[in-house]
């Protein structure tokens, strides 16, 4: 069975980082694409980056671009997104997906709140 | 960016008859390979978006034949024969042909 584990939500600042992390199971890690896509309150869904299998092509959408960076360690079957310099308007659950644009299984989400 | 427009945004459903969610994008989703890379997502209330149909027409695992999948280039329709208890909650479309990958706003489905 398929498994997406999210884990380092929470609430921040203005201007905080935060690092969230997805532990996979149950597929071949090494063999896909991961995205973070996020929910955002009253706007719907929003693909924020991905990466290839490799780790050496990283996507990210323009609104974070510069703020955010993501990475994956096929050693331990996890994706991670560091994100910097957080606003008011990235409140959201993010979700980690595998998949390029196949977004075929989805984790629980991990909240983040950003708010002074 | 290519914008996924959903109609209608809300869709108040009867048990046991048919619904029909409509999904245009502001350009064709025809890949160069010739694949249409639209996806529908259902979320229902408190659990995460789970993928119910890709590239157009394709059902996932699980999910029932009432669900179908249609349409071509710019117009897709997502129906459902006869509305089931666990199929409210939010469904998007979504295209990834074109980078970046987009939603539409998503309907929202109740009984």
């Amino acid at each position: 069975e398929v498994q997406l584990v999210e884990s380092g939500g929470g609430l921040v600042q203005p201007g905080g980082s935060l690092r969230l992390s997805c532990a996979a199971s149950g597929f071949i890690f090494s063999d896909y694409w991961m995205t973070w896509v996020r929910l955002v309150p009253g706007k719907g869904l929003e693909w924020v980056a991905n990466i290839d299998q490799d780790g050496r092509e990283m996507y990210y959408v323009d609104s974070l671009a510069g703020r955010c960076s993501i990475s994956r360690d096929n050693a331990k079957n996890s994706v991670f997104l560091q994100m910097d310099s957080l606003r008011v308007e990235d409140s959201a659950v993010y979700y980690c997906v595998s998949g390029m644009v196949e977004l075929d299984f989805w984790g629980q989400g991990a909240l983040v709140t950003v708010s002074s | 960016d290519v914008v996924m427009t959903q109609s209608p945004l809300s869709l108040p459903v009867t048990l046991g008859q048919p619904a029909s969610i409509s999904c245009r994008s502001s350009q064709s989703l025809v890949y160069r390979d010739g694949n249409t890379f639209l996806n529908w997502f259902l979320q229902r209330p408190g659990q995460s978006p789970r993928r119910l149909i890709y590239k157009i027409s394709n059902r996932d695992s699980g999910v029932p034949d009432r669900f179908r999948g249609s349409g071509s280039g710019t117009n897709f329709t997502l129906r459902i024969s006869r509305v089931e208890a666990e199929d409210v909650g939010i469904y998007y479309c979504m295209q990834g042909t074109h980078w970046p990958p987009t939603f539409g706003q998503g309907t929202k489905v109740d009984i």
